[in-house]
């Protein structure tokens, strides 16, 4: 079956506090690996994705083939960083997203 | 980038009724989807809307329920038939440009 898990619905970190989100998927094939942000009252959009191999925002995220995970990790975490953070990965060529149920980011002062 | 606005933004329906949401793009794209998520939940991708052509529905979902127009490559709609309270969710379109999917604002609907 097609999924992706994201077993924290809540995780709450002080600021400077490393961050690491986690994600695991079950996919027959090779997927994509995706990681979205939705910030308080503004839309869904994507953070980074495994193929870019990009830091953005201070966020990086490694595809483990052998343990299916995508976690997505920062250093330091910051106050703006707080937002629901999705999972999400899609066959290749397909677009069509299969999302985790998310877990939402409390970085407290 | 892509900019994309949905209509309405919110609304609250009557169990039986059927509501039409909007999904406009500032650009022409080709691949656009429809996606729902449920109170608590995920999304959940529920067709791909096709230019001049039937929707493609994922399992699960129908077209007597869930009919989708797509009449050019910047503008569709979704509507949600005979509604009933379990139909209460946020309503979201995207569109892949350059290889990223971006979305609209989502349309939240209640049924009562």
């Amino acid at each position: 079956a097609q999924r992706v898990t994201q077993p924290e619905k809540l995780l709450s970190v002080f600021k400077g506090a490393p961050v690491e989100l986690k994600c695991n998927y079950s996919y027959s094939g090779s997927p994509e690996l995706f990681w979205y942000v939705q910030y308080s009252r503004q839309r869904l959009q994507l953070l980074l994705r495994h193929i870019s191999r990009e830091s953005i925002k201070g966020f990086t995220a490694d595809l483990n083939k052998g343990e299916t995970s995508f976690h997505l990790k920062k250093p330091f975490a910051q106050e703006e960083d707080s937002a629901m953070y999705y999972c999400a990965l899609s066959g290749r060529a397909t677009n069509k997203l299969i999302f985790g149920t998310g877990t939402l980011l409390a970085v407290q002062p | 980038s892509a900019v994309i606005s949905q209509k309405p933004s919110r609304d609250i329906c009557q169990r039986g009724t059927s509501l039409t949401i909007q999904c406009q793009v500032d650009s022409q794209v080709t691949m656009m989807f429809w996606y729902r998520q449920q109170p608590g939940q995920s999304l959940t991708l529920i067709a791909t809307a096709n230019q001049g052509s039937e929707a493609t529905y994922e399992s699960g979902f129908v077209i007597d329920k869930f009919p989708i127009s797509r009449p050019n490559l910047t503008f569709s709609t979704l509507t949600v038939s005979n509604m009933s309270p379990e139909d209460s969710s946020i309503y979201l379109c995207s569109v892949v440009v350059a290889e990223t999917q971006y979305f609209g604002p989502g349309t939240r609907l209640l049924v009562l």
